[in-house]
Parts: structure tokens; sequence; C-alpha cells
């Protein structure tokens, strides 16, 4: 069974341009979850898909931040217009409540976002 | 709102010393605590996981513990080493098993040969 893949694993774009992220769960997880880690700082909750819907965006930025789940493929996350404030790593983490180890969520490697 | 917050934010010991890291949180209403280590670059590995019913956890030379009505955990690493050199992050998950984690800004360690 095949971690949580992100891709790209580094991704540089220049300020305007949009960004997107790519998280393929664990096989047979069907929520998702998006964090966010600034430079010099702890990682922060960013939003909570499941498959189809949005379940929490409580942390994600209202403009031009979105995210989504779809019933085939992997969790997206879009970041148009990008500024130099969005470099960060985001990390995508997955999670299953049925089977063995429902209360762990488990990470990828994480898409460290350089905007120029 | 939860805040969870970890002392020391970095430390640095010789090979061989047991050190203790330390987390507290705001908000004793949590479903369970994490400790995940990460490596510069790299992702987060999950070390232990301690339900909220539970007192501490332990592998190998890790040992964890939670006091949940004093909003404390702490991480107890035995005989470090060069090798355990990393960045420590403790997680809160609030109150249901699909809640998102609240993470704490993480103890970098530096273990010396």
């Amino acid at each position: 069974n095949a971690g949580v893949m992100q891709n790209p694993r580094h991704l540089v774009r220049r300020r305007g341009q949009e960004a997107r992220l790519r998280c393929s769960p664990m096989k047979g997880h069907s929520h998702v979850y998006w964090y966010r880690q600034l430079p010099e700082e702890g990682l922060k909750f960013m939003v909570y898909l499941q498959k189809e819907n949005i379940i929490d965006e409580s942390g994600m930025p209202k403009e031009r931040f979105s995210a989504e789940f779809p019933k085939e493929g992997p969790s997206i996350l879009r970041i148009q217009q990008v500024v130099r404030g969005d470099s960060a790593a985001y990390f995508c983490a997955s999670f299953t409540q049925s089977g063995e180890s429902t209360d762990t969520q488990y990470f990828g490697p994480g898409t460290r976002l350089t905007v120029l | 709102k939860q805040e969870v917050t970890q002392i020391p934010a970095a430390l640095s010991v010789p090979e061989g010393e047991n050190l203790v890291l330390n987390c507290s949180f705001t908000d004793s209403a949590i479903y369970n605590l994490q400790w995940f280590r990460q490596d510069p670059g790299k992702g987060l590995t999950s070390l232990l996981l301690i339900q909220s019913s539970q007192r501490e956890q332990t592998s190998g030379r890790l040992n964890a513990s939670l006091d949940k009505s004093s909003g404390r955990s702490t991480l107890y690493i035995a005989a470090s080493q060069p090798g355990d050199s990393a960045t420590y992050l403790c997680a809160v998950k609030g109150s249901s098993n699909t809640g998102k984690l609240i993470f704490g800004q993480g103890t970098t360690l530096q273990v010396k040969p």
C-alpha cells in the first residue's frame, strides 16, 4: 500500500501565475486534509475534504485559494494569482474511519512552492 | 480556540543524554495527541499517538505522556543519538475523530556526536 503521494514535490511560480498541487491519498482513504507550513512557522490547517465534499475550509484564505477532491482522481489545492507570501510547504494528509489505525492522519512528503 | 505551545524551541545536547520535550495545549477537550518527527525538507513521520483516555505510550527509546487535565504532554527520548536530530512536532486533534490537527511550533533538536 503506497503512502500518501504529492506532486510536484517542488513548484516554482512567478507572481500572478496559478499553482496546482496534487495529493493522492492512501488506498481506501476518503478523507483528505491540507496543511500549510510557512517559513519559520508551524503547520496550519487549511481545509478538510471528503470525496466530492468540502467539510471544513475554516483555515483556507477566502481569496485565491480553492480545493477539491473529486470522485475519481487526486485532491487538488489550487492557488490563483500567487504572491510571494504563498511561498511555503503544503502538506496533504489522508485518513480513514475503517480498518486499523483509524485515528492517524498519514502525511505526504509535501509540495514546496516558491513564488518568484 | 485551541493553542499548542512547545518548549524549548531549540535544544542541543551531547550524544547519550536523556531529554524531555514539552508540549502544552489550552483546551483539554481533545480526541488525541500525536508526536511527529520532521527532518529538514521532508514530510512528517508519526512517532507516538496517545488517545485522550490514555496516560502514556512507548516506542523503543521514546515515551510520551499525556496529562489532559493540566493540558500537558512530554516526549522523553532516552540515550539520544545523532540520528535523532530533527524537529519534533506535537499536535492535538479536537473533539472528534475526523477533526483537524492543531500543531505546535516544534522543537528543533540537535544531538552532537
